[in-house]
């Protein structure tokens, strides 16, 4: 089976500029998680997405957004690029979402590289 | 004080060598993820866990949860274990509204091991 698929894997854009991030989950897998990763730190959560509905939102600018489809893919927006935007987007898909303790193994895909210049 | 805290930052080994990796957190939590970040960006997930012990090959994981605490060992290092270690964590069972679904990450282990 196909791992987690993100694309493109490499992006550059202006800054005020809009970009959408693609990810097609684990076949079977309902639940995607985006994440920010700034050089040097952690990850950082945005949206958590299962059954096509926003199920959690990290600590993030409305120019951040995202859908899922009835495929389970999902995209990510994010209007009006900033410099600090730049870092690499990671995607995640698990069987479950994780809500009242019943978690599954997560499942990442290799990430997209953003560069706002 | 971040809520997922990781230590050391930094860690060089010999080949050989016995690792630990520590993780300490400060929510509950339904979940705790150990995972490996190669250079170029991917994620690879080692450990879920939410009790006791689990081992895959030569890497071990335990959690104390009344500690709020996770180890990460790894027996025998080699430099193909050369990585970032990443804990991760999922809040408790009954997390709901914006923290529905989150996962809260260390900032991760620079691991280097030498030949």
């Amino acid at each position: 089976d196909a791992g987690v698929t993100q694309s493109p894997t490499h992006l550059i854009k202006t800054r005020g500029q809009q970009v959408t991030l693609r990810c097609s989950p684990i076949s079977g897998h309902k639940s995607v998680s985006w994440y920010q990763q700034v050089l040097g730190q952690g990850p950082q959560f945005i949206f958590q997405y299962y059954e096509k509905e926003e199920r959690g939102r990290g600590n993030f600018p409305d120019r951040f957004s995202a859908r899922q489809f009835p495929n389970y893919s999902s995209e990510l927006n994010v209007n009006a690029l900033l410099l600090g935007d730049s870092a690499l987007y990671l995607c995640a898909s698990s069987l479950y979402p994780g809500q009242g303790g019943v978690v599954s193994p997560l499942h990442f895909g290799n990430g997209t590289r953003l560069t706002v210049t | 004080k971040n809520e997922v805290e990781q230590s050391p930052q930094n860690l060089t080994a010999q080949e050989g060598e016995f690792i630990t990796i520590n993780c300490s957190y400060s929510v509950g939590i339904s979940a705790l993820h150990w995972l490996q970040q190669h250079p170029g960006g991917g994620i690879v997930s080692l450990f879920m866990l939410s009790s006791g012990k689990k081992k895959h090959g030569r890497l071990i994981a335990t959690i104390n949860i009344q500690e709020k605490h996770s180890s990460l060992h790894i027996t025998a290092s080699h430099p193909r274990d050369s990585a970032v270690y990443i804990c991760a964590v999922r809040p408790g069972g009954n997390a709901g509204g914006t923290s529905y679904g989150k996962l809260t990450f260390g900032q991760g282990t620079i691991l280097t091991v030498h030949p």
